[in-house]
């Protein structure tokens, strides 16, 4: 059974770095893609970007500039850099399996969210 | 990206049926067969409910059917049940090679 567990933070101070760390158990992340979903509080779930088992990334364009994702394969894990946050950036943080590169399009399996607070 | 248009909230008693929308433009809704439904009861994580337009995910109750028409995809809950109560969210493929998800709907069994 394919489990997805994020890590990191629960509080970053205005115009740092937020680090998370997505751990997959159950899968090979040399498999499929994986995604970055985030949730601020009492508001709709917001697409960050993916990363492929060869490391290729894509970002949503309001997020690009600010966010990198990384793999670690040896780990079977993949993380989130978000740079420069601000209160708005305060969220519950979603890690994902995307099925791509098969002919599915969609994600299956996510973890349970951790939230992170943005504040002084 | 734009996030997908669904209303904030529909509402049906025990047994009737409902319908969420969920409108985009032809750069993602209408422009693939990747389109999928979240399930988010409060505090949970999202659970994936359809894929592909109209295929259920293992498991998942036949009560729950989608459609497409367009740049506008549907949910249909059939025989609503108050376990149904919770939020849903459409979500599509785009031609940026991401995913944009839907506004979400608060579906409330009366």
């Amino acid at each position: 059974q394919v489990q997805l567990q994020e890590s990191g933070p629960g509080l970053v101070k205005p115009s740092e770095t937020l680090s998370l760390t997505c751990t997959v158990s159950g899968d090979s992340i040399s498999t499929y893609y994986w995604s970055w979903i985030r949730q601020p509080p009492g508001k709709g779930l917001e697409y960050i970007g993916y990363i492929n088992y060869s490391g290729s990334t894509n970002y949503n364009p309001s997020l690009k500039s600010r966010v990198t994702i990384s793999v670690d394969t040896s780990k079977n894990q993949f993380s989130l850099k978000l740079s420069s946050v601000t209160a708005a950036d305060t969220a519950v943080y979603y890690c994902a399996r995307d099925l791509r590169p098969t002919a599915y399009y969609y994600m299956d399996v996510w973890g349970k969210g951790t939230t992170v607070a943005v504040s002084s | 990206q734009s996030a997908l248009t669904q209303p904030a909230s529909v509402s049906g008693s025990p047994g009737q049926s409902i319908t969420i929308s969920c409108t985009g433009t032809s750069s993602d809704v209408g422009g693939y067969k990747y389109v999928s439904w979240y399930q988010q009861h409060p505090g949970k994580a999202p659970k994936l409910m359809i894929y592909d337009v109209s295929n259920r995910h293992s498991g998942d109750s036949n009560r729950f059917s989608g459609s497409k028409s367009g740049n506008t995809a549907s949910l249909t809950i059939s025989g609503l049940q108050a376990e149904d109560e919770a939020d849903y969210y459409c979500s599509s493929y785009t031609s940026s090679s991401t995913y944009v998800f839907g506004t979400g709907t608060k579906v409330t069994v009366l």
